[in-house]
């Protein structure tokens, strides 16, 4: 299975700062990568899809990279609705696998 | 519009069984491949099984954690998906999630409760 090792675990950040969550793949995914927000009692939500593909309805301030076999979710100018739990998904092969979760928190 | 409603969780005891069913209306359903997705109470997502459609044959596909244990199923003439549990375990608790991860469909999520 592909392990995804996502880091950090939690942030707290201000509404200046740019806000970077990665996660790395454990062998190349082939841009097989998406992002998901989740908020509390809610179903994860898709942000980014094919590594920086924004999802719709999705506001600009969301982006997605990737540097060899690192994925990152930049968050520009967070707002405080963007707190949540943010999870990247490998569906490169099966099994899927998600990362283990960011906790965002705005202040 | 796209719904999927999740109905058949509760509390069980270990070894018992449970059905998950996942009635879903809004989109063309016997062209998509059905997930379910499972979130435990530490928050991990964790995806359980898959089901293609039927120009793949209804191929099935299984975690680890959980083959020879549940069965994924589905009915297209009622737009359903289903998820038999048995031999549960009380690390199946969790939220369980109806899901089409390719087309980025969820439902609601539905809790099932393995303890004695």
């Amino acid at each position: 299975d592909i392990q995804m090792t996502q880091s950090p675990a939690s942030l707290s950040a201000s509404l200046e700062e740019i806000v970077t969550i990665t996660c790395k793949a454990s062998q190349g995914i082939d841009d097989y990568l998406s992002w998901y927000q989740q908020k509390p009692g809610k179903s994860p939500q898709l942000l980014i899809y094919d590594a920086t593909s924004l999802a719709d309805g999705v506001p600009s301030r969301f982006s997605g990279s990737r540097s060899g076999t690192q994925y990152s979710l930049k968050i520009s100018r967070p707002q405080v609705d963007d707190s949540g739990i943010y999870y990247c998904l490998q569906s490169y092969s099966t099994p899927p696998t998600f990362g283990a979760g960011t906790k965002l928190e705005l202040k | 519009e796209v719904q999927l409603v999740e109905t058949g969780g509760g509390l069980v005891q270990p070894g018992k069984s449970l059905k998950l069913t996942c009635a879903t209306s809004g989109f063309t359903f016997s062209n998509a491949w059905m997930d379910w997705v499972r979130q435990s109470p530490e928050k991990q997502l964790e995806w359980v099984a898959q089901i293609k459609d039927k120009s793949n044959n209804y191929a099935t596909y299984y975690a680890e954690s959980v083959k020879g244990r549940f069965t994924i199923s589905r009915d297209d003439s009622k737009s359903s998906v289903y998820l038999q549990m048995n031999s549960l375990k009380e690390e199946d608790t969790a939220i369980y999630y109806c899901t089409s991860i390719l087309w980025d469909y969820w439902g609601q999520g539905v809790m099932v409760t393995v303890s004695s």
